[in-house]
């Protein structure tokens, strides 16, 4: 069975500080999403990462995927309030069903 | 980029009644839809995989005659809870998935959810 890690479970950090936040999975995949979900929202795309290596980058945001190590990261340089929101990756399952696994989130709180 | 709706938003029910969730893609046709369940501070959970023309593929411990999903057309999945009660109250959200599209980009497109509330 596919699983999905993330940590830290709840992230309080202050304003203009860097933090990175970790997704790890149990089976092979070659395809990562990162997704942010503000309070009473659905899911917002954030990062799409197809391969060994990619790292994609958005304003303050950078996200990574080592296959090797199942592992992806979610960096933060300099946060801000806004970036407050609940972080989820979700990982392909790999069976051909086109599910998407989802991990536990990350709940972000940036204090001004 | 492609655009999935869900209707309605927000619907408050009684215990015991039933209650429908429309899932449509906009722009494109969705050969396959999936089902999420969230609830409170938790993640997203895959209820059910919804394919055009076919029987509903549902995920370990879901109750398939509580949550019954029709996908009769290329653009709409619908669920439905039958007799709902209070442990049914959470956070739904569909997704679709876009054949057309692969490479760089999501292979699902999420819906803007739908809050269910029993009474």
């Amino acid at each position: 069975e596919l699983k999905v890690e993330q940590n830290p479970l709840f992230l309080s950090m202050q304003e203009g500080k860097n933090y990175t936040i970790y997704c790890n999975y149990s089976t092979t995949s070659d395809r990562l999403y990162w997704y942010r979900q503000d309070p009473g929202k659905s899911l917002e795309s954030l990062f799409v990462l197809l391969s060994n290596g990619a790292v994609k980058q958005e304003g303050r945001l950078m996200a990574s995927l080592d296959t090797k190590a199942r592992l992806s990261t979610l960096h933060i340089t300099a946060a801000v309030h806004d970036l407050s929101a609940t972080y989820f990756c979700a990982v392909d399952d790999t069976s051909g069903t086109y599910k998407y696994i989802f991990g536990t989130g990350t709940r972000l709180k940036v204090l001004a | 980029g492609a655009v999935v709706s869900q209707h309605p938003s927000r619907v408050i029910c009684k215990s015991g009644t039933s209650v429908k969730i429309e899932c449509r893609s906009l722009d494109f046709q969705a050969t396959t839809m999936f089902w999420y369940r969230q609830f409170p501070k938790q993640s997203l959970m895959l209820m059910a995989t919804s394919n055009e023309g076919s029987k509903a593929t549902y995920e370990q411990g879901v109750e398939k005659d509580k949550f019954l999903i029709n996908h009769a057309s290329l653009t709409l999945s619908t669920l439905t809870v039958t007799s709902a009660h209070p442990e049914d109250s959470s956070f739904y959200i569909c997704s679709a998935r876009d054949p057309q599209r692969g490479g760089g980009t999501d292979t699902q497109y999420f819906g803007p959810g739908t809050r269910l509330t029993v009474l």
